[in-house]
């Protein structure tokens, strides 16, 4: 069944650097979605890129979408440690649009 | 504040106690989902409503019993559980059709619920 693969499972660093994570999926999407979950709390959405899409920006986020390799990446330039949570990939469920999660990637950013 | 209020945020049970949750949005959406997340396992959908209309049920037990009397609020009852469906229970709203939806889902606090 779909659901997103994220890697690494854990990534820490030092305030200031930039931060990757990856995503991977199974079956062909229309869009992807990325979320982050501060710990114990609700997810929060963070951007939508559609499949005829490549990259997208949103303030100091990057996506990019490879529907050839089904997969994706969030990167988040200039980390503070206020980005300190863990970040999921959704991809659609086959046959709707429901986004589905993975475990996500925990990330801990150090002042 | 995201427009979607679960209550409580914390509950512990007994394995023969009935409880429910409640969700509410305040968003004008007309789906609304139920997601739960276990420790160490990937978020798990388990039942979707559009205009109260039960569109997925992931193969939930049925000790879990969920209601949706209108488009704003949705509840989850719960009867004889066990302890591992001890997790932190999430709803959710779309403003769209969950079939046609290609947009973001607003989440609630989530439920953090025990059973002892």
């Amino acid at each position: 069944s779909q659901q997103g693969e994220e890697d690494p499972q854990a990534l820490s660093i030092q305030e200031g650097e930039n931060a990757t994570m990856n995503c991977s999926y199974k079956t062909s999407i229309n869009n992807l979605q990325w979320y982050r979950q501060n710990s114990g709390r609700g997810l929060v959405h963070l951007i939508l890129i559609r499949s005829n899409e490549r990259e997208k920006h949103s303030g100091r986020l990057r996506v990019t979408l490879d529907t050839s390799k089904k997969s994706s990446s969030l990167l988040i330039t200039a980390s503070r440690a206020a980005d300190t949570a863990s970040y999921f990939c959704a991809p659609p469920t086959g046959g709707s649009y429901i986004p589905t999660f993975g475990r996500g990637t925990s990330l801990i950013v150090h002042p | 504040e995201t427009g979607v209020t679960q209550t409580p945020r914390h509950l512990v049970m007994g394995m023969t106690n009935k409880k429910s949750l409640k969700c509410e949005q305040h968003l004008g959406h007309n789906a609304m989902y139920w997601y739960k997340q276990s420790a160490k396992k990937p978020l798990e959908l388990m039942f979707v409503y559009n205009f109260k209309e039960q569109t997925e049920n992931n193969s939930v037990p049925s000790r879990f019993s969920p209601e949706c009397p209108n488009s704003s609020h949705l509840f989850l009852h719960l009867h004889t559980l066990q302890p591992e469906d001890s997790a932190l229970y999430l709803c959710a709203s779309s403003l769209g059709r969950p079939d046609y939806n290609t947009g973001e889902l607003f989440f609630g606090e989530g439920s953090r619920l025990t059973v002892l």
